[in-house]
């Protein structure tokens, strides 16, 4: 149990257009999900976290109206990323937290994560 | 504030044992994660560890001490797969997870 998908792995795309990034939790209802960012070889940073029905909570210092984050049901969350730039490039990955047989409630699972180039 | 140490990189030989030491500062307390994440994937779940004292799970065991804000991974029978960076994260009075910068562990022949 306890499997998180993302889609897309990749994408490349102009700068200037909206990118949307899907995060399912395939076997467990998810009742928070989690949205990072990693550069290489730095560490994972919080984004935001979201519950569902909710709005999202950002952190200090990520614009909420550049990453859009809709969180709709227990198994979906999106994040879209509006008028990208080349410095939005980045290892987007989300994970999803909720009650599974794979471990603690508390625990985070993580999607496979979704490589955007921005050129 | 709130603040998670490790080592930045170790090296260990394929076969042998490995400890990767954590210290922790957290407002609150709600356990302690370790994650394993390989280069350019994302991380996955090790352990987690809420209560003082040794969690093994196979090759690898996770130690807690809350009294002292310290934890670590112990990896044995280490193989070669087995190099990666080593994520430490501790959970805050919110329920938040708060992240080490990793130590990315390699694994000589």
């Amino acid at each position: 149990g306890a499997v998180v998908s993302q889609h897309p792995s990749r994408v490349i795309c102009k700068s200037g257009t909206s990118v949307k990034i899907e995060c399912r939790s395939l076997d467990f209802q998810a009742t928070t999900m989690f949205w990072y960012r990693q550069f290489p070889k730095q560490s994972l940073m919080l984004m935001a976290t979201s519950n569902e029905g909710s709005k999202a909570t950002y952190e200090q210092g990520v614009e909420k109206d550049k990453f859009l984050i809709n969180h709709a049901s227990l198994t979906l969350s999106t994040l879209t990323v509006t008028s990208a730039h080349p410095e939005d490039s980045s290892f987007y990955i989300c994970s999803a937290r909720g009650e599974t047989s794979g471990g603690p409630e508390e625990t985070q699972y993580f999607g496979p994560g979704t490589r955007l180039l921005v050129l | 504030g709130q603040n998670i140490d490790q080592p930045t990189e170790m090296t260990a030989t394929e076969g042998a044992i490995v400890q990767i030491n954590c210290t922790y500062q957290t407002s609150g307390f709600n356990g302690l994660f370790w994650y394993q994440q390989h280069a350019g994937e994302a991380p996955t779940f090790l352990s987690y560890n809420v209560l003082d004292g040794l969690e093994e799970k196979g090759r690898f065991s996770s130690f807690l001490s809350r009294s002292k804000g310290y934890s670590y991974l112990l990896l044995k029978e280490l193989q070669m797969k087995d190099s990666a960076s080593y994520l430490c994260a501790g959970m805050d009075s919110n329920y938040q997870l708060i992240w080490g910068a990793g130590t990315k562990l390699i694994i000589k022949p």
